[in-house]
């Protein structure tokens, strides 16, 4: 099976500005999670979507949002950017529950 | 709400040496894994437990999940290079639809 795909691998942006991030799950898979990586505050769960639903919500303001597709594949969305935004964006998809997730190559965004 | 502490944060042996990293969850939880990321790459899957006291070995890795479930290790024997990364435990609370909780990492370097 083909793995988790995200694009972009690599954005720049500048304050004020949005930007929306895709993820493709493994096939089959319908649970898709994303989480936010810094250096300093380590891997951040942001949100999972199972069957287009989200069902968990992480610690982050409203300008971060997502959403599933039917086919499974997930966005991610970040409106007025912040500096503090840069990160590595991740996601994750499983079969669900207590399944393994399989984490995409990620998406760096800098926030300039 | 949920929090998994994982110490220590870094850790820098010499080749050969052992390795351990601890993970403490402030509530019990219903599995932890437990997840390797490279230099450079995206976390990826090592092993999960699921029962209390629950011992699985991977060749020169051994983990262990606390008889009360709140707590877990990961200890490698003879460190090699190729061990160099962040390993990660991750927590999930109650129900396969609770959102998995990540610790903060522990950063393994290696003196050849």
């Amino acid at each position: 099976k083909a793995g988790v795909t995200q694009t972009p691998r690599y954005l720049i942006k500048t304050r004020g500005q949005q930007v929306t991030l895709s993820c493709s799950p493994i096939s089959g898979h319908r649970s898709v999670s994303w989480y936010q990586q810094t250096p300093g505050q380590g891997l951040q769960f942001l949100f999972e979507y199972f069957s287009e639903t989200q069902r968990n919500k992480g610690n982050f303001p409203g300008r971060f949002s997502g959403r599933q597709f039917s086919n499974s594949r997930s966005e991610m969305n970040v409106s007025t950017l912040e500096l503090g935004d840069s990160a590595l964006y991740l996601c994750a998809s499983s079969n669900g529950g207590t399944d393994t997730q399989y984490f995409g190559p990620g998406t760096r965004l800098t926030v300039l | 709400g949920q929090q998994v502490m994982q110490i220590p944060q870094y850790q820098h042996v010499q080749e050969g040496e052992d390795f351990t990293t601890y993970c403490n969850s402030s509530t019990t939880l219903s599995n932890i894994q437990w997840y390797k990321q490279r230099p450079g790459g995206h976390p990826v899957f090592l092993i999960q437990l699921v029962k209390s006291g629950e011992v699985k070995k991977q060749k020169r890795l051994t983990f262990q999940f606390g008889e009360a479930k709140k707590n877990s290790s990961l200890h490698i024997t003879a460190t090699q290079t190729t061990d160099v990364g962040t390993y990660f435990c991750a927590g999930q609370r109650y129900s396969s639809a609770s959102k998995i909780i990540f610790g903060s990492g522990t950063r393994l370097s290696i003196r050849p």
